[in-house]
């Protein structure tokens, strides 16, 4: 069993709708949790990080952390077309070589 | 990607043959990853360097070596190169390490061993 789990997808949502994207982990020592955004052909671009459980919001996107549950989200509200895009979450205990991803969600948000 | 370039950005080679990749970062951070990236398996990591000569293994370093003699350059090495090692390779940089910073990534290296 992996330590996250991401479903692969591929998500296809109409402009304007709320996306939801999560990740499960089992590793209870995860306390750093992150969503990257990467485009076709380009790097992963750091989109939010959380320290711990609880909510975060930037704009469209929230991102919740439950570590009771080991579970995370990222909701983008109102989506758009320049959303689409691959989404990694990521989570580490907090050393340079726990960090794990998640093998990311393809999204397409359809005009 | 501003402040990291990783080049070269394309590469073919045939199997057997060395091959370094190499990743340049202008933003003076102290911390440098290496990462593949393929289907299914999400990125992850190969090594990492947490200042100049100081490195260490990541989760898949059987046949990679890395050096970093310079803050700003993190040189990666396929000693033999093989089939299964056909990827997309990114490097990554942060300030405080994963505890405090997320990481900023380079826009990767496309490795074909035929």
């Amino acid at each position: 069993q992996k330590e996250v789990e991401q479903d692969p997808g591929p998500l296809s949502v109409p402009e304007g709708a709320i996306v939801s994207l999560n990740c499960t982990y089992s590793n209870s020592a995860f306390q750093y949790f992150m969503w990257y955004r990467q485009y076709s052909r380009k790097g992963p671009e750091l989109l939010m990080y959380t320290y711990s459980s609880g909510n975060k919001e930037d704009g469209r996107f929230t991102a919740q952390v439950d570590k009771s549950s080991k579970y995370i989200s990222l909701f983008i509200r109102d989506s758009q077309p320049s959303d689409s895009a691959t989404y990694l979450c990521a989570m580490s205990g907090g050393n340079n070589n726990d960090m794990r991803f998640g093998a990311g969600t393809r999204l397409t948000v359809k005009p | 990607d501003a402040g990291i370039t990783q080049s070269p950005r394309h590469k073919v080679t045939e199997t057997g043959t060395p091959v370094t990749l190499r990743c340049h970062q202008t933003e003076n951070h102290r911390y440098m990853y290496w990462y593949r990236q393929d289907p299914g398996h999400g990125l992850r990591l190969i090594h990492y360097s947490y200042g100049v000569k100081d490195t260490d293994k990541g989760e898949v370093s059987d046949g990679y070596s890395v050096s970093r003699s310079k803050t700003e350059d993190f040189l990666l090495t396929l000693e033999s190169a093989t089939s299964s090692q056909t990827s997309v390779y990114f490097c990554a940089i942060s300030d405080g390490g994963v505890g405090n910073y997320g990481y900023t990534f380079g826009s990767g290296t496309r490795l074909t061993v035929v």
